[in-house]
């Protein structure tokens, strides 16, 4: 069974650094075809697709976001780590990581299954 | 503004079927890449009920089921249940803006 369970600070003031940890166990992130991603949510709104990182450390960012995210993996430890820097009012959201598998013939065509319980980050002063 | 299209909300009643639409354009689900389908019960994390388009995993009923044609996707569920009452995302991939992208979200009602 695949299990993912988020930890961090729950508030972090303008312009800190948001440091996450994704910690999972079912699966290890040094197989062939497997991912970490995350995604975020702010109250009342969609979903966001923010990173993900697979068994041979190829890293993906969203555009929008590249500039300010960071993913790296700890494969003996079962954690992926992300950090989001000059964190904004605006990312306060309920972050999410999710285990990914690639589709051989299509790797673009990955979804997340499991997701995490999520874990709420307030950015406030 | 999301760059896959749903509606905000729909409803049906005990029993019925009600579908949920996610259109895109020809640099998502046009250029040909597959779609998934969440559930997000109130409160909780996403949960993933369909993959590949039309795929179900283990445990999710046979009432929901997917499908994709051209540059739209659709979510069906039948015999609507009370427990479906839900938030309902799309997700593709977007060629464009090299990114994973989700729809809006669709708020289901059972009346």
């Amino acid at each position: 069974q695949i299990t993912l369970k988020e930890s961090g600070p729950t508030l972090v003031k303008p312009t800190q650094t948001l440091t996450l940890t994704c910690t999972f166990s079912g699966f290890s992130l040094s197989t062939s075809g497997v991912g970490v991603g995350w995604i975020r949510q702010p109250p009342g709104k969609a979903l966001e697709w923010l990173a993900l990182i697979y068994w041979d450390d190829d890293k993906r960012y969203s555009p929008s976001l590249k500039s300010r995210l960071t993913i790296t993996k700890d494969t003996s430890k079962n954690q992926v780590v992300l950090t989001m820097t000059n964190m904004d009012p605006v990312d306060t959201a309920t972050y999410y990581c999710a285990h990914s598998l690639v589709v051989p013939a299509a790797p673009q065509d990955n979804w997340f299954d499991p997701w995490g319980q999520g874990t709420l980050v307030t950015v406030s002063s | 503004q999301s760059v896959l299209t749903q509606p905000p909300s729909v409803s049906g009643a005990p029993g019925q079927r009600v579908t949920i639409s996610c259109t895109g354009s020809s640099s998502n689900i046009g250029a040909g890449y597959d779609v998934h389908w969440y559930q997000q019960l109130p409160g909780t994390a996403p949960k993933l009920l369909i993959y590949g388009n039309s795929n179900r995993p283990s445990g999710v009923p046979d009432r929901f089921s997917g499908s994709k044609s051209g540059t739209s996707a659709s979510l069906a569920i039948t015999g609507l249940q009370a427990e479906d009452e839900a938030d309902y995302y799309c997700q593709s991939y977007d060629s464009s803006l090299s990114d994973w992208v989700f729809g809006g979200g669709t708020k289901l009602t059972v009346l």
